[in-house]
């Protein structure tokens, strides 16, 4: 049982790029997550989803896209990398608002 | 909208002291809350959650918090700190009201000395 797997874990990027993240999960959850992790900021929410073709913004949602085509999948887009999107990424996974978060081992990213 | 503060960024205890970290919420009804915990490098895992019923909930490592509705407070305790329980503390907040969204804190990172 692998829970929620992240994919890439490391990227480099050049600003200008594009990249997705890719999450994935295999509890059959509704509920999917995105977030970034800076220092001192804790986990910022970039988007989410509630089900199988819905998607929310979240707190930072500017300079990110998201699709949710399969339940057990949710990418995060980069359409035009910069500098000020480095960060960790986490995805997370509930089954419901009011039961645990699983989460990723996280994406570090970097955009020179 | 929902928040969560975590008004200490860092904390120090010694090995064997008590531990008091504080969460604080910004929500007109009764929300969903939790405690996380982050080891250095790794991703988030629960200790214990609140959504009704007794207000002081049991969660995993020895940690307790307990629910105060009048403070809108969810504040981490644990009797005896350990060496290993140095990480970083995340408080979180989710609710119905907001869309689903689950939200966290700052985070406060806890030290331990011997």
């Amino acid at each position: 049982n692998a829970g929620v797997t992240q994919t890439p874990k490391f990227r480099v990027l050049k600003t200008g790029q594009s990249m997705t993240l890719l999450c994935a999960q295999d509890m059959n959850h509704e509920y999917m997550y995105w977030y970034r992790q800076d220092p001192g900021m804790g986990l910022r929410l970039i988007h989410y989803s509630v089900g199988e073709g819905t998607t929310a913004k979240g707190e930072v949602p500017d300079g990110y896209n998201v699709s949710r085509l399969k339940k057990q999948n949710f990418l995060l887009g980069l359409e035009s990398a910069a500098p000020s999107q480095t960060s960790v990424y986490f995805c997370a996974s509930t089954r419901d608002i009011n039961t645990e978060a699983f989460f990723g081992q996280g994406t570090r990213l970097t955009v020179v | 909208a929902q928040s969560v503060t975590q008004p200490d960024i860092h904390i120090t205890v010694s090995e064997g002291a008590s531990l008091e970290l504080r969460c604080n919420y910004s929500y007109g009804a009764t929300p969903y809350l939790f405690w996380y915990v982050q080891s250095p490098g790794q991703g988030l895992q629960l200790l214990l959650k609140y959504f009704s019923g007794d207000t002081l909930v049991q969660g995993i490592k020895g940690f307790e918090a307990e629910f105060k509705r009048s403070q809108s407070s969810f504040n981490l305790r644990k009797p005896s700190v350990h060496w290993s329980d140095a990480a970083e503390y995340f408080c979180a907040v989710g609710a119905m009201e907001y869309g689903n969204k689950l939200v966290f804190g700052a985070g406060t990172i806890l030290r331990v000395k011997s």
